[in-house]
């Protein structure tokens, strides 16, 4: 089952440009991670974020969670054509498994 | 170098036959996983194992079975049993599974093809 799922799916911007993507959930989390996949490539850790914080930073890179909204947006600040990828949130549910569940990905192009 | 390496990168299979993917990490990971991705969609889960010579069954693990014998390998074998093989593997590892160990390192993937 796919408990976090992307928004928008594909998003098309040009060098400069920041890029915004969403992670929507059902249930409650210990953690949500971001992930990035280069095209034929396996996924890169970006980034966790706690159930208990509200916004992270890593160099270009920010991210909130909202957990009344069971929302996490990632943030890529003057986006470079090396930013293109498919970007993954996982989330890992809280009192079980700890298994992270990868929602379907959002497709970024960056146009030079 | 420390990592996660996936052997073949490439894998063509006839309809019938049983094929194994290799999983090896050098990170001292106690767990691993093999997930399956098919175009425009997520990770789905096949098989997880937590420690040696323990595993369990993922969202998708009909037609799949797996070994842990060691820490360092996790061998995905893709039986006859699987209707649809023809996907993309992807194995990762993680320190534990725990809550606050579960960033996952992943393997570069193998692309298994049905004839």
């Amino acid at each position: 089952s796919q408990q976090g799922e992307e928004d928008p799916q594909a998003l098309s911007i040009q060098e400069g440009e920041n890029a915004t993507m969403n992670c929507s959930y059902k249930t409650s989390i210990n953690n949500l991670q971001w992930y990035r996949q280069n095209s034929g490539r396996g996924l890169v850790h970006l980034i966790l974020i706690r159930s208990n914080e509200r916004e992270k930073h890593s160099g270009r890179l920010r991210v909130t969670l909202d957990t009344s909204k069971k929302s996490s947006s990632l943030l890529i600040t003057a986006s470079r054509a090396a930013d293109t990828a498919s970007y993954f949130c996982a989330t890992v549910p809280s009192g079980g498994s700890y298994i992270p569940t990868f929602g379907r990905g959002t497709s970024l192009i960056v146009h030079p | 170098d420390g990592g996660i390496t996936q052997s073949p990168k490439y894998l063509f299979r006839k309809e019938g036959q049983n094929v194994t993917l290799s999983c090896e990490q050098n990170l001292n990971h106690d767990a691993m996983y093999w997930y399956r991705q098919d175009p425009g969609q997520g990770l789905r889960l096949i098989y997880y194992s937590q420690i040696v010579n323990d595993f369990q069954k993922g969202d998708i693990a009909e037609g799949y079975s797996v070994s842990r014998e060691k820490k360092e390998s996790f061998p995905l074998t893709v039986t006859s049993a699987q209707k649809n093989p023809t996907a993309f593997y992807l194995c990762a590892s993680s320190i534990g599974i725990d809550g606050s160990t579960d960033t996952q390192y992943f393997g570069p993937g193998t692309r298994l093809t049905v004839l």
